[in-house]
């Protein structure tokens, strides 16, 4: 069974930092890219960052560009989130998902998410 | 603003067929295929409809996709109370080089 359970979420302060882990188990973790989309509550889906299996290429959205990071470990099949300097309007619940395949947007697998709240 | 434009709201009774659109430009859905996610209250997006037209594993055959030039759409036939729940269409956009996410369209089954 495939399966996709982040963790790492909580109450934060701005300016502050978390550390979101995505632990994987099921299918072949190395070769499929692995993404975090983020739903702001009320909201409708925001692509945040992905890293590509094999190469690991990384994306990251505009809006966390220079204060999120990815990184990816094939041997604990998981992937991690930093995210610095967070803000309120970080607020939200961050899904990790795997890709498909080639096809990035083609998310096939989804955790079930873990909230993020930014606030004083 | 999303860079995918879909209707905000749909209905339907059921039994009804309903469509959802979702329209790009030709650096998205243009150049690329389009999924389509159904996000059931309070749980985690699924995969419903990948690569235009094809069903997820385990999706009835009431789902279909299409696409036509630079817009897409998800079409229920046969709408369940079930049904009920945001759907949200992804593709990759060449020109920003990533992927993106239309804004949303809440099913309502009346």
């Amino acid at each position: 069974e495939v399966q996709l359970v982040e963790s790492g979420g909580g109450l934060v302060k701005p300016g502050g930092s978390l550390r979101l882990s995505c632990a994987t188990s099921g299918f072949s973790f190395s070769p499929h890219a692995i993404n975090w989309v983020r739903q702001a509550p009320g909201k409708g889906l925001e692509w945040v960052a992905f890293v590509r299996g094999g190469s690991n290429y990384m994306f990251f959205a505009d809006s966390v560009k220079g204060r999120f990071t990815i990184s990816r470990d094939n041997a604990e099949n998981s992937v991690n989130l930093q995210m610095d300097t967070l803000r309120a309007e970080d607020t939200a619940v961050y899904y990790c998902a795997s890709s498909g395949g080639v096809d990035i947007s083609m998310l096939a697998y989804w955790g079930q998410g873990t909230l993020v709240t930014v606030s004083s | 603003q999303s860079v995918l434009t879909q209707p905000p709201s749909a209905s339907g009774t059921p039994g009804q067929r309903v469509t959802i659109s979702c329209s790009g430009r030709s650096s998205n859905i243009g150049t690329n295929t389009v999924n389509w996610y159904q996000q059931l209250p309070g749980t985690a997006p699924k995969l419903l409809i990948y690569a235009d037209n094809h069903r997820a594993s385990g999706v009835p055959d009431r789902f279909s996709g299409s696409k036509s030039d630079t817009s897409a759409s998800l079409a229920i036939s046969g709408l369940q109370s079930e049904d009920e729940a945001d759907y949200y269409c992804a593709t990759w956009d060449d020109r920003l080089n990533g992927p993106v996410f239309g804004g949303g369209t809440k099913l309502t089954v009346l």
